[in-house]
């Protein structure tokens, strides 16, 4: 079945650094959606990416979808305290349902 | 729009009783879907819905599972004979249609005494 990973699976940076996980699909995706999701919260959704080689920016935050979808990336810029969350890309195959990645864990040093 | 809503929050429950949980999705939402999440992991697709249609169940989910959404609105979620291994967070979440923003609850965290 389909199988999404993500790389890596924490990462610590000092504030101000930047930030960039990477979410790689075992087969071909109709889209990616990403989320994020604070400690003790629910995932909530932030991009949603669907043509090949796609690129969306939502201020310090961008997203990258590979030319033959099947990865992509989320790159923060001078991350922030208020980044912290673990993040989520969520593949959709053609069956209309989303196969969540396993995350990456993101904590921001002071 | 008053987001997604499930009930209960939390459930404590001995190994073997029978649960039922509970989603409002946000209203004129078609889309429902079911995903259990353990800690450090991804939510783990369950099944979801179209208005009241069931259209796919995960092949994972044992026959002990099993979810309704009777009008096209609010969903259940049932387990059966629950053993240990059922202890997660439960989460609902809907969309206006396929391949739209899912709006996820705050989750049913169940506990298998």
């Amino acid at each position: 079945g389909q199988q999404v990973m993500q790389i890596p699976q924490y990462q610590h940076v000092q504030e101000g650094e930047d930030f960039t996980t990477y979410c790689n699909s075992s087969t071909t995706l109709s889209n990616i959606q990403w989320y994020k999701q604070r400690p003790g919260g629910h995932p909530v959704f932030l991009i949603q990416l669907v043509k090949s080689g796609e690129v969306k920016k939502q201020k310090r935050l961008t997203f990258q979808f590979g030319e033959a979808k099947k990865n992509s990336s989320l790159h923060i810029t001078a991350t922030q305290t208020t980044d912290v969350g673990t993040y989520f890309c969520a593949g959709e195959s053609g069956t209309y349902k989303y196969i969540f990645g396993t995350g990456t864990r993101l904590k921001v040093l002071a | 729009d008053t987001g997604v809503s499930q009930d209960p929050r939390h459930k404590i429950t001995k190994r073997g009783q029978n649960v039922t949980f509970r989603c409002d999705p946000i209203s004129e939402h078609n889309r429902l879907y079911w995903y259990r999440q353990t800690l450090g992991q991804g939510p783990e697709f369950l099944t979801y819905f179209q208005n009241e249609a069931q259209l796919e169940k995960s092949r994972l989910l044992s026959d002990r599972f099993s979810a309704e959404r009777p009008k096209g609105s609010f969903s259940t979620l049932e387990i059966q004979r629950t053993e240990q291994g059922d202890s997660a967070m439960y989460l609902c979440a809907s969309s206006m249609n396929s391949n739209q923003p899912q709006h996820f609850g705050d989750g049913t965290r169940l506990s298998i005494l």
